[in-house]
């Protein structure tokens, strides 16, 4: 099975801050990555898929790169709306893995 | 836009058969259409559980495949899963989500229910 690992496990940023988030998988996963966001008591929303294409209406502000097992989640200028737990999840054979977490604070 | 909402029992006692509905509106459920159920512990992260894809085929976590069944009926445009044998473990907030797919392989989830918190406890 595949490992997803993902650092940190918290993050403590301001406003207008660039924040990164790391994610590392135990195997090449060819590209088969995607990022959510949650907020407390809502349902996790798609981000990014194939570890760099942007959701319908997610704001430009949002990125995702890498390739083969390491991959980035940037937040290019943080927001009020952007404080919340991102996870990331591949997708390239079953079973389907998420990461951990990394839940991004207001410093 | 697809809209899914889970339902069933809140609370389950250990040893019982925890089932969940996911009602999907907005949208016609077709055969060739990707679905799963993903749950996330308190305090934790999300952990897949499993899927059903095409009306017939099905992926299951492996630590959950012994007591997992997920189905699928067309006609009341709804997915359900049935988890046996439950353990306080399996206390989590259940997540029901339309999974993108084609005829090449299936891909992230694209949809997501509000997601429904299900305890198990005597």
């Amino acid at each position: 099975d595949i490992q997803m690992t993902q650092s940190p496990s918290t993050l403590s940023a301001s406003v207008g801050d660039r924040v990164t988030i790391t994610c590392r998988a135990s195997q090449v996963i060819n590209g088969w990555l995607a990022w959510y966001q949650q907020k407390p008591g809502k349902a996790p929303k798609l981000l990014i898929y194939k570890a760099s294409s942007l959701e319908s209406g997610v704001p430009s502000r949002f990125s995702g790169s890498g390739s083969g097992t390491e991959f980035t989640l940037t937040i290019s200028s943080l927001q009020p709306d952007d404080f919340a737990t991102y996870y990331c999840q591949q997708y390239h054979i079953y079973p389907l893995a998420f990461g951990g977490g990394t839940k991004v604070e207001i410093k | 836009q697809v809209q899914l909402q889970e339902s069933g029992p809140r609370l389950v006692k250990p040893s019982e058969t925890l089932s969940l509905t996911c009602s999907v509106s907005g949208y016609s459920v077709r055969s060739d259409d990707c679905w799963g159920w993903i749950r996330r512990p308190p305090g934790k992260g999300l952990e897949w559980i499993g899927g059903i894809f095409r009306s017939a085929n099905t992926q299951y976590n492996p630590s959950l495949k012994s007591r997992l069944t997920i189905s699928l009926d067309r006609s009341k445009n709804e997915f359900s899963l049935r988890l046996s044998s439950v353990t306080a473990a399996d206390t989590a907030f259940y997540y029901c989500a339309r999974q993108s797919c084609d005829s090449l392989g299936t891909y992230h989830f694209a949809s997501w229910g509000q997601g429904t918190l299900v305890t198990v406890s005597s």
